[in-house]
């Protein structure tokens, strides 16, 4: 499968722990984004890469989240001092270029109990 | 302040009709528009996009129309099939540095036998 991969699928954990997910996009693709889904809502943009360049952050993404791309391939976001409003479906997608498609993983759901 | 809008929530369609599913968008700085399918727990599966210069393109059982005077696409599936059942986002950007995806809220649909 040369797909794009999230992991975990699933997080479960208490507020104010730590939580980091991985994406590991398609290979090649040197575009890599993050995006936030909450229940009833379509996905709404947090951060995205270009190669190993964090280029754009969106006001969703406070303080406590965090984005790295370390070698320009896989990427990790990270939640620090979890609340329960970032329960939510975190979703990766990766593209080869500003003109291509954009190619989603299968996202972590994450809930903060 | 939603730049895209799906207006309905869900849509039955029986199998072998006609899906038309539309979307609106406020943004007039869009000029490449997608749809995405997405089954529960999994993530948004590119279907088909469009850029603004046209005003149709067409992919099998699916085709998308944009109407830029009315900021309004719209897709078409046909035959519609058991399987199409899920929930269908539009999505707009703005092709540039960012290339960062604007999603609607999603329409359900389900094709009923």
């Amino acid at each position: 499968d040369t797909g794009v991969s999230q992991n975990p699928r699933h997080k479960i954990t208490k507020r104010g722990q730590n939580v980091t997910f991985r994406c590991d996009p398609i290979s090649e693709h040197n575009r890599l984004y993050w995006y936030r889904q909450t229940l009833g809502q379509g996905p709404e943009f947090l951060t995205y890469f270009q190669n190993e360049a964090q280029l754009e952050k969106s006001r969703l993404l406070s303080d406590r989240f965090s984005a790295e791309r370390p070698k320009g391939s896989f990427s990790t976001l990270e939640i620090q001092r979890t609340e329960q409003g970032d329960s939510a479906m975190y979703l990766c997608a990766s593209s080869l270029g500003v003109l291509e498609t954009q190619y989603f993983g299968p996202g972590t759901r994450l809930l903060v109990l | 302040d939603q730049q895209v809008k799906q207006n309905s929530p869900s849509l039955s369609v029986q199998e072998g009709r006609i899906s038309i599913l539309n979307c609106d968008y406020t943004n007039s700085m869009f000029d490449y528009f997608l749809w995405y399918k997405k089954y529960p727990a999994e993530g948004p599966t590119f279907l088909i996009s469009i850029s603004s210069i046209k005003d149709k393109n067409e992919d099998g059982r699916f085709t998308v129309f944009l109407n830029k005077s009315a900021k309004h696409l719209s897709l078409h599936i046909v035959p519609s099939q058991p399987g199409d059942s899920a929930v269908y986002f539009c999505a707009a950007r703005i092709t540039g540095t960012a290339s960062k995806l604007t999603f609607g809220t999603g329409t359900r649909l389900q094709v009923t036998l």
